[in-house]
């Protein structure tokens, strides 16, 4: 069965730093978003793209983060200056085009801000 | 804007105890509702779903009713399972004419079955 992938599956940075979340979505979906979840707290939406362009933001995507589809299987999230509080899971999930509304996540990656 | 309230913290029901998580969800729009299952170490998994009022989400014994006039979607099972321990996420997303396509979830119920 196809799944959303993510790399790395932890990754420790120093706050200010620049960190690089990457994801490979299912190959016949078209949507993809980025989630966080702070530890023990729900899922909160980051951001979706499709054809290539951000087609919605929460408040929380703020100047500090960017996606990307740099290639036709892989999709990141950049984070230009770490901050404490950006430690967290940061879920990628995608979903095909059409009427059916799920979305499938990948297994998350954990950031830890030091 | 979209929020969704659920049962709040842990449930410890026995084996073969019946269950109700409750969620209630309010948003300006008709949305489709999800329940998804979040298992240590991994991302949620979508466990149900409903796309319009009066439907019923199925999946592994679970059932969930789309109720509008309620403005609820509480999961239930009749006899639970120590494998169905879990962390369960209600979320709704919008229609897709908004052109939006976040998921709102709720806060997460962790369910621990007891033997």
């Amino acid at each position: 069965e196809p799944e959303v992938t993510q790399t790395p599956s932890h990754q420790v940075t120093q706050m200010g730093q620049e960190v690089i979340l990457r994801c490979v979505p299912i190959s016949n979906h078209l949507y993809f978003y980025w989630y966080r979840q702070i530890l023990g707290q729900k899922v909160e939406f980051l951001v979706s793209f499709y054809n290539n362009e951000i087609s919605e933001k929460s408040e929380i995507f703020d100047d500090q983060f960017s996606v990307e589809r740099p290639d036709g299987s892989n999709f990141t999230l950049k984070i230009r200056s770490t901050k404490l509080e950006d430690s967290a899971m940061y879920f990628c999930a995608s979903s095909i085009q059409g009427n059916r509304r799920e979305q499938f996540f990948g297994p998350g990656t954990r950031l830890t801000v030091l | 804007g979209d929020s969704v309230v659920q049962t709040e913290g842990q449930v410890l029901p026995s084996e073969g105890d019946s269950l109700i998580v409750n969620c209630s969800y309010e948003t300006t729009q008709y949305p489709s509702l999800f329940w998804y299952v979040q298992y240590p170490g991994e991302g949620p998994q979508l466990h149900l779903k409903a796309m319009k009022a009066n439907d019923k989400g199925r999946n592994k014994g679970f059932e969930a009713m789309y109720r509008k006039e309620t403005t609820s979607f509480h999961l239930e099972k009749d006899s639970v399972q120590e494998s169905d321990s879990a962390v369960y996420f209600c979320a709704l997303s919008c229609p897709m004419d908004t052109g939006r396509r976040a998921l709102t979830f709720g806060s997460g119920t962790r369910l621990q079955v007891q033997p």
